[in-house]
């Protein structure tokens, strides 16, 4: 069975506070990982897929990096704001084959920024 | 480009009755996948369909069942409700051709299921 694992299950942070959380998966077969933000009443919304060992990917205050062969991936949200509350999930890719199996979920991180 | 569509958002049933979820993908594209999530659990795959044939199965029963339409249009069926299968159902769809190379997934809204 392959586990993916976020932690921690929820933060509370207060707004100007920069966060970061953790997402472990199995460090073999790897194909990608992904991050998602899930806001409350609202689909889950991608934000990062990567792919390489040493990866660092950025979107505004919030960025990523990949370590493969230890199988863990930190999502960092610098300077938090009230908007930025929502549940991070990140996903394994499995390489099947050549190709990428379904994704596999971690139970993500639910973030609340006060203001 | 319009995103991915679910109906209905929410529904009421009993246990024993069956339900069908729909779902329209983005135009384009050829792949669904479906997921269930419960309350504190991740989401855990069902099932995907690519071009009408299911290409990869989670580990769910046989009562839950799927398919995908000529137009890429899929349905999700869930025979003889559990009181379990209260969850929200989510789908998503990705790419355009047979092997998206990482397969980002576009989300619906999802499905709200109560089974009383």
């Amino acid at each position: 069975i392959l586990n993916v694992e976020q932690s921690p299950q929820s933060l509370h942070v207060q707004e100007g506070d920069s966060t970061n959380f953790t997402c472990s998966f199995p460090s073999s077969n790897f194909y990608a990982l992904h991050w998602y933000r899930w806001e409350t009443a609202k689909s889950p919304e991608a934000l990062f897929v990567m792919t390489l060992n040493g990866d660092e990917k950025k979107k505004g205050r919030i960025s990523a990096t990949l370590n493969t062969k230890e199988g863990y991936s930190y999502l960092y949200i610098k300077g938090s704001q009230p908007e930025d509350s929502a549940t991070y999930l990140c996903a394994f890719g499995r390489n099947y084959g050549g190709s990428q199996g379904n994704l596999i979920f971690g139970k993500g991180t639910k973030l609340s920024v006060k203001p | 480009k319009a995103g991915v569509t679910q109906t209905p958002r929410y529904l009421i049933k009993t246990r024993g009755q069956q339900v069908t979820l729909s779902c329209s993908p983005i135009s384009g594209h050829r792949s669904v996948s479906w997921y269930q999530q419960t309350p504190g659990q991740g989401l855990q795959f069902l099932f995907e369909y690519f071009s009408e044939t299911q290409r990869n199965k989670g580990n769910f029963p046989g009562r839950f069942s799927g398919r995908q339409f000529s137009n890429s249009r899929s349905e999700m069926n869930v025979s003889t409700l559990e009181l379990g299968d209260s969850a929200l159902y989510l789908c998503a769809s990705s790419g355009t051709g047979e092997i998206t190379r990482y397969n980002e997934q576009f989300f619906g809204p999802g499905t709200r299921l109560t089974v009383l």
